[in-house]
């Protein structure tokens, strides 16, 4: 199994700012993904985090809102950049060894006002 | 149609009664399949695979149907604990990013 250290847990953040949200694993997983979960939904996946690499971003999703860093193999961020209200979610960062189930962090609240 | 599909509930079920879960997937090469758990404002856990013969972990039955792509669970014995949303995933074949996809979700709430 894998144990994912999110943080910031939660954030209030004013429009038109940027930030970025740091994933930690405790071991050296195969695949690192970002997902976002609005009220009353489900996770829609924003991107794998490959490392070394530039992500790769699902429909809808784009690097120069959503930039993603992932330098080795047990650590990724995920930066929302230039935020609106709509940007407000869980964002959940996710990991897994190959074929396995994945591994979640606790999430990152995000408020924009 | 969505990839993978599930009657959003809510169940509302007393204790004691069982209750069934149901979802659908629509690519027919999906590899892999497992039911999460999610209670309120906290991340997702693996509440079991799914196998291809279904498979039984105490009160909970997961069953699979690749002709129907279909994925079921069951709980017996439903307990107030057992309150939460529950998701149906799937990882399709192909593809380098061995992704998941997830369900809309089913919200189960067992009364006293």
């Amino acid at each position: 199994s894998a144990v994912i250290s999110q943080k910031p847990s939660r954030d209030i953040c004013q429009r038109g700012t940027s930030l970025t949200i740091q994933c930690q694993v405790d071991s050296q997983v195969t695949m690192m993904f970002w997902y976002r979960q609005q009220p009353g939904q489900s996770l829609t996946l924003i991107a794998t985090a490959n490392q070394g690499s530039e992500a790769t971003y699902e429909s809808g999703f784009v690097i120069d809102k959503f930039p993603i860093s992932r330098p080795n193999l047990t650590f990724s961020t995920l930066t929302v950049s230039n935020m609106s209200p709509e940007d407000s979610s869980i964002y959940l960062c996710s990991a897994t060894f190959w074929n396995t189930e994945a591994f979640f962090g606790q999430g990152t609240r995000l408020t924009v006002v | 149609r969505k990839e993978v599909e599930q009657d959003p509930g809510p169940f509302n079920v007393p204790e004691g009664a069982t209750v069934a879960f149901n979802c659908t997937y629509s690519n027919s090469a999906s590899q892999s399949f497992f039911w999460y758990r999610q209670d309120c404002r906290k991340e997702p856990k693996l509440l079991m695979s799914v196998y291809s013969s279904g498979n039984e972990d105490g009160r909970f039955t997961a069953q699979l149907n690749r002709a129907s792509q279909y994925i079921s669970l069951l709980i017996r014995d439903s307990k107030l604990s057992d309150s939460a949303t529950y998701l149906c995933v799937v990882r399709p074949y192909g593809g380098a990013t061995n992704k998941l996809i997830f369900g809309t979700g089913t919200l189960l709430a067992v009364q006293p």
